[in-house]
């Protein structure tokens, strides 16, 4: 079964300073990988989505991701935050090969940002 | 281009009633998904239709059931509603439903069983 991990539950990061946000994943095969941020009393919104080629990924906001196989690993990066950046952002892996089943998310990161 | 629409915002019930959730997708998306959210199990998948069929189901007890129209609007549906099904409730639609195509979320609908 495909699997998800986030372990940073909680990160604290002063404006300004660079982000990274760490996922690794369990799949098979090559999966296809998402990027959501979610702010308090919303719905979530993609930031970026890797399926096949560049293994960098750039996405809305000034965010990228790296996708490694070897690591299993699409970690999330941004060079400069900024207050607006404070959310839950969430990992997820879909299923390749065209299959309907749904997203496997991670627990989230809760990103808070220190003036 | 609209985004997805659910409703209501708020819901509060009683254990043991039932509740409908109501999903309208972006216009053109065939397929629309529900996810519940919780803080302790986090984003779980529910279902998914597309074309008014039921493509895929989650991991979660029968009281739990959905439906979509002609017009690619979805209603999920519990019953015998427990405490523990207080949560946000999501949808999604996109395009296909596949794993290429992108999921676009609604705001939800935070349902508490008290």
């Amino acid at each position: 079964a495909q699997s998800v991990t986030q372990p940073d539950i909680h990160i604290t990061v002063s404006e300004g300073a660079s982000l990274e946000l760490r996922c690794n994943y369990s799949y098979g095969a090559t999966p296809y990988l998402f990027w959501y941020v979610q702010s308090p009393g919303q719905g979530l919104q993609l930031l970026l989505k890797y399926f096949s080629g560049d293994t960098l990924v750039q996405g809305i906001k000034g965010f990228e991701a790296e996708f490694k196989r070897s690591q299993s690993s699409f970690n999330l990066r941004k060079p400069s935050v900024h207050w607006s950046d404070a959310a839950e952002y969430f990992c997820a892996v879909g299923p390749s090969g065209g299959g309907a089943d749904g997203l496997t998310f991670g627990k989230g990161t809760h990103l808070i940002i220190q003036p | 281009k609209a985004g997805v629409t659910q409703t209501p915002r708020y819901l509060i019930k009683t254990r043991g009633q039932q509740v409908t959730l109501s999903c309208s997708p972006i216009s053109g998306h065939r397929s629309v998904s529900w996810y519940q959210q919780t803080p302790g199990q986090g984003l779980q998948f529910l279902f998914e239709y597309f074309s008014e069929t039921q493509r895929n189901k989650g991991n979660f007890p029968g009281r739990f059931s959905g439906r979509q129209f002609s017009n690619s609007r979805s209603e999920m549906n519990v019953s015998t509603l427990e405490l523990g099904d207080s949560a946000l409730y999501l949808c999604a639609s996109s395009s296909t439903g596949t794993g290429d195509s992108p999921l676009h979320f609604g705001n939800g609908t935070r349902l508490t069983v008290t």
